[in-house]
């Protein structure tokens, strides 16, 4: 069974540039989720994707916005870079229906 | 405003100890809550799910819930240096909202030798 995938592992920006961020889920997973983890809190709920449709969003700017493809992989996109958009970005999948979250290795977005 | 509180710690332990983790969170109509384990610098690690109120053991790890006190707990009986982590509190965001999770910021824990 293969994993939750995640490109790239890190990833420098500067302010205002845009940043398109890569995931694959889990063998027999339909749903990708997307968390924001800053450094010393705990990861952020940003939006699910099911069915190639976001799925319900947390709060979050429009600026940050998502994509699912018919092999359930899914990107992030995030534009007009903050400083605090800087943080790791966690994909996570599941089974439609299900509570349980396996994450991927995480991107590390540094925005200068 | 939905919340899951955890203690920040650190949470000292003696190893071969038994490692407390208390969690509470908000939403009563969250119905499944997870413990994930986070080494630094890596993504979190599912250590246990636990869905109806009582205990489930899993190994050297026990979740506890109270739905009725919102208050979720997990023991690590005899504590190694490599459960040294921060343990992170999920719970998902209430009735209707399956595969979205509400973290706590976290538990860190530090096994002592």
């Amino acid at each position: 069974e293969t994993g939750v995938t995640q490109s790239p592992t890190h990833l420098i920006k500067t302010r205002g540039q845009q940043v398109t961020l890569r995931c694959s889920s889990q063998s027999g997973h339909n749903t990708v989720s997307w968390y924001q983890q800053a450094l010393g809190q705990g990861p952020q709920f940003i939006f699910q994707y099911y069915r190639e449709e976001e799925n319900g969003r947390g709060n979050f700017p429009p600026r940050f916005s998502g994509l699912q493809f018919p092999n359930y992989s899914s990107e992030l996109n995030v534009n007009a870079l903050e400083l605090d958009d800087s943080a790791l970005y966690l994909c996570a999948s599941s089974r439609e229906g299900t509570d349980t979250q396996y994450f991927g290795p995480g991107t590390r977005l540094t925005v200068l | 405003q939905k919340e899951v509180e955890q203690n920040s710690g650190p949470l000292s332990v003696p190893e071969g100890a038994i490692a407390s983790l208390n969690c509470t969170y908000s939403d009563r109509g969250s119905q499944s809550f997870f413990w994930y384990r986070q080494y630094s610098g890596k993504s979190p690690e599912l250590i246990m799910s636990i869905y109806s109120n009582g205990d489930k053991e899993d190994g050297r790890f026990t979740a506890q819930l109270n739905k009725a006190s919102q208050y979720v707990s997990l023991l690590i009986r005899d504590s190694q240096p490599s459960d040294s982590a921060t343990y992170l509190c999920a719970v998902n965001m209430g009735t209707d909202s399956w595969g979205k999770l509400q973290f706590g910021a976290g538990t860190q824990v530090v096994v002592t030798p």
